[in-house]
């Protein structure tokens, strides 16, 4: 089974780039998956960030897109989110997930990343 | 694209059941098939309970069943039991080619 965690720095300053990594284990990332981020702000519900597929197509949430970064690393059996520009309205638990048909089947625990100087 | 609406919370004793509503537009809930619930207990990783509106993963109990009609649809939880306390989201894939996600419901068990 398909195990996934989240990495990266838990504060970062207002306009810089948030940067995290989802270390995926128990399967190849280059399997037909779509890999996923999906963030949850305090007190809210779940937001969808982006996904890449295997096979190297990526989709963003438009409100994000122009910000949002999402890449593959088939080496590491990884993949990374870059959002750049970011605000307090960044601050969220960030969660790394696998997609399957239109859904998610697996997720990480989730990390939480605090936008604050 | 705005959150689908999910009612904040729903409480049931144990052996009841109980049906969480989550509605949205004719541009996700009610244009696709692709609706999605999940369980998270705060802490843990998400669990997929329910794909494609009333599919059940390998391994979900059969106490969960969800269906749709129109731009609403419903997760039943039956039998309710202490485990079953946990936040419920769900999510729906949308004519714009992203998902979006419920506002979310707190259930209780009594």
């Amino acid at each position: 089974q398909v195990q996934l965690k989240e990495s990266g720095p838990g504060l970062v300053q207002p306009s810089g780039t948030l940067s995290l990594t989802c270390a995926v284990s128990g399967g190849p990332i280059n399997s037909q998956s779509w890999w996923t981020w999906v963030r949850q702000p305090p007190g809210k519900g779940p937001e969808w960030i982006g996904e890449r597929y295997h096979a190297g197509g990526a989709k963003y949430n438009p409100s994000l897109k122009s910000r949002v970064t999402i890449s593959l690393d088939n080496t590491e059996n990884k993949f990374s989110l870059w959002l750049n520009s970011v605000t307090a309205a960044d601050t969220a638990v960030y969660y790394c997930g696998r997609g399957g048909y239109y859904s998610l089947v697996s997720w990480g625990q989730g990390t939480l990343v605090t936008v604050s100087s | 694209q705005s959150a689908l609406t999910q009612p904040a919370s729903v409480s049931g004793s144990p052996g009841q059941s109980i049906t969480i509503s989550c509605t949205g537009t004719s541009s996700d809930v009610g244009a696709y098939t692709h609706v999605s619930w999940y369980q998270h207990h705060p802490g843990k990783a998400p669990q997929l309970m329910i794909s494609e509106v009333s599919n059940r993963p390998s391994g979900v109990s059969n106490r969960f069943s969800g269906s749709k009609s129109d731009n609403t649809a419903s997760l039943t939880i039956s039998g309710l039991q202490a485990e079953d306390e946990a936040d419920y989201y769900c999510s729906s894939y949308t004519s714009s080619d992203f998902y979006v996600f419920g506002t979310g419901t707190k259930v209780t068990v009594l």
